[in-house]
């Protein structure tokens, strides 16, 4: 069956240190790959975009990599701080039409 | 940037009564809107996919006849949950696409959600 997993434990992290967040798909093979933030009560908000062919993409303190092969892409941020705090989500291409299929997301807390 | 807006923020109704969200693009206008619902702790789960003038798509295990979904201009689209039930409480969340560069995927841009409780 077709899965997105994220770390379903919530991650915290002291200001100033990098953030890992992890997301690994089983039996899609996505076009693309995005990042969401999430806060309390709120929708998605975009962040990033991979494309499969694409191995490394980054904006301003964000960084993410997608490895096709692994099946795994990973979200970075970097000199975190406390308003990074919120959850992440990664979402995959449904195939076609702009569909997106969402893994459960990570919540991230960072630290004073 | 594009903005979503969805209203109402929150509802509460009685159990059996309906309930219409509506979902705007304020400025710009989307071709696709997409309607998911949220339960808490929990994935976002795509319900249906809207476009202008034409009958919404709806996943697999979705009742059309439950949540209907009406796409009557390029800024609007409603999703009514009818006969509402408290299993139904959830926080709904629609996004709307603007067309981009041809080959392109387009960006979905989300509305700030919508909490119902049916009690």
């Amino acid at each position: 069956s077709q899965k997105i997993e994220q770390n379903s434990e919530a991650l915290n992290i002291q200001e100033g240190k990098t953030a890992t967040l992890t997301c690994n798909y089983t039996n899609y093979s996505p076009a693309y790959l995005q990042w969401y933030r999430q806060d309390p009560g709120r929708g998605p908000v975009f962040l990033l975009l991979i494309r499969e062919n694409e191995k490394e993409k980054r904006k301003e303190r964000l960084k993410v990599t997608f490895d096709t092969t692994l099946k795994q892409s990973l979200f970075h941020i970097t000199a975190s701080q406390p308003a990074d705090s919120a959850t992440y989500l990664c979402a995959l291409d449904a195939g076609g039409g702009n569909k997106l299929t969402f893994g459960t997301g990570t919540q991230l807390k960072v630290e004073l | 940037g594009a903005v979503v807006s969805q209203h109402p923020s929150r509802v509460i109704c009685k159990s059996g009564t309906s309930v219409k969200i509506e979902c705007r693009s304020l400025d710009f206008q989307a071709t696709t809107m997409f309607w998911y619902r949220q339960f808490p702790k929990k994935s976002l789960m795509l319900m249906a996919t809207s476009n202008e003038g034409s009958k919404a798509t709806y996943e697999q295990g979705v009742e059309k006849d439950k949540f209907l979904i009406n796409h009557a201009s390029l800024t609007l689209s409603t999703l009514t949950v009818t006969s509402a039930h408290p299993e139904d409480s959830s926080f709904y969340i629609c996004s709307a696409t603007q067309p981009g560069l041809a080959g392109e995927v387009d960006e979905q841009f989300f509305g700030p959600g919508t909490r119902l409780t049916v009690l």
